[in-house]
């Protein structure tokens, strides 16, 4: 069984591009999480969606925005990118959305911004 | 006051050693609670589940303090192959269940 497969797997931007990330969950998960580790801290939660819909929107500005494919596979949009914006983009991918058994993590886009 | 705390470390220990981390959480009516390990430059991975009554898997156990509200996480007979991150997370419940991440807890495990 694959698990939670991102791409790409490195980046590199120059500020004020736009970037597109990503996410294929695991077969059977409805649900997808973007996250922000910048080095040294945890993860920063950025969308949540579930069937489809946004259910959660993390402190982030407009600049960030995400959808979610009939197929639950997920993509996540970066315009205007500064500096500030390198980081690990992590994805992770429930079953049902609701956490309580826990989230499965793909192995992030390392972005960097030049 | 940040809504997950962790001491971010690093604790350095000898192998074979027993350390223990905790983790405070804010939000009193946070309904479920995790412990993630993070390798360097890897994704975090679930470890185990905080149950009420407290949870053992191996030389790990986990146990919550809801009167306290914190999280702990002990390992016993460290493993070389047990440094890495150690990240707390919080469940809030309002409809969505957003996991909130603590720093992480570096842990290093020296022969």
């Amino acid at each position: 069984d694959a698990g939670v497969t991102q791409s790409p797997t490195h980046l590199i931007k120059t500020r004020g591009q736009q970037v597109t990330l990503r996410c294929s969950p695991i077969s059977g998960h409805k649900s997808v999480s973007w996250y922000q580790q910048v080095l040294g801290q945890g993860p920063q939660f950025i969308f949540q969606y579930y069937e489809k819909e946004e259910r959660g929107r993390g402190n982030f500005p407009d600049r960030f925005s995400a959808r979610q494919f009939p197929n639950y596979s997920s993509e996540l949009n970066v315009n205007a990118l500064l500096l500030g914006d390198s980081a690990l983009y992590l994805c992770a991918s429930s079953l049902a959305g609701d956490g309580l058994r826990g989230y499965t993590f793909g192995s992030g886009t390392r972005l960097t911004v030049v | 006051r940040k809504e997950v705390e962790q001491d971010p470390g690093p604790f350095n220990v000898p192998e074979g050693a027993t350390v223990a981390f905790n983790c405070t959480y804010s939000n009193s009516a946070s309904q479920s609670f995790f412990w993630y390990r993070q390798d360097c430059r890897k994704e975090p991975k679930l470890l185990m589940s905080v149950y009420s009554s407290g949870n053992e898997d191996g030389r790990f156990t986990a146990q919550l303090n809801r009167a306290s509200q914190y999280i702990s996480l002990l390992i016993r007979d460290s493993k070389l192959s047990d440094s890495a991150t150690y990240l707390c997370v919080v469940n809030d419940p309002g409809g969505s269940y957003i996991p909130t991440f603590g720093r992480g807890t570096s842990l290093i495990v020296h022969p």
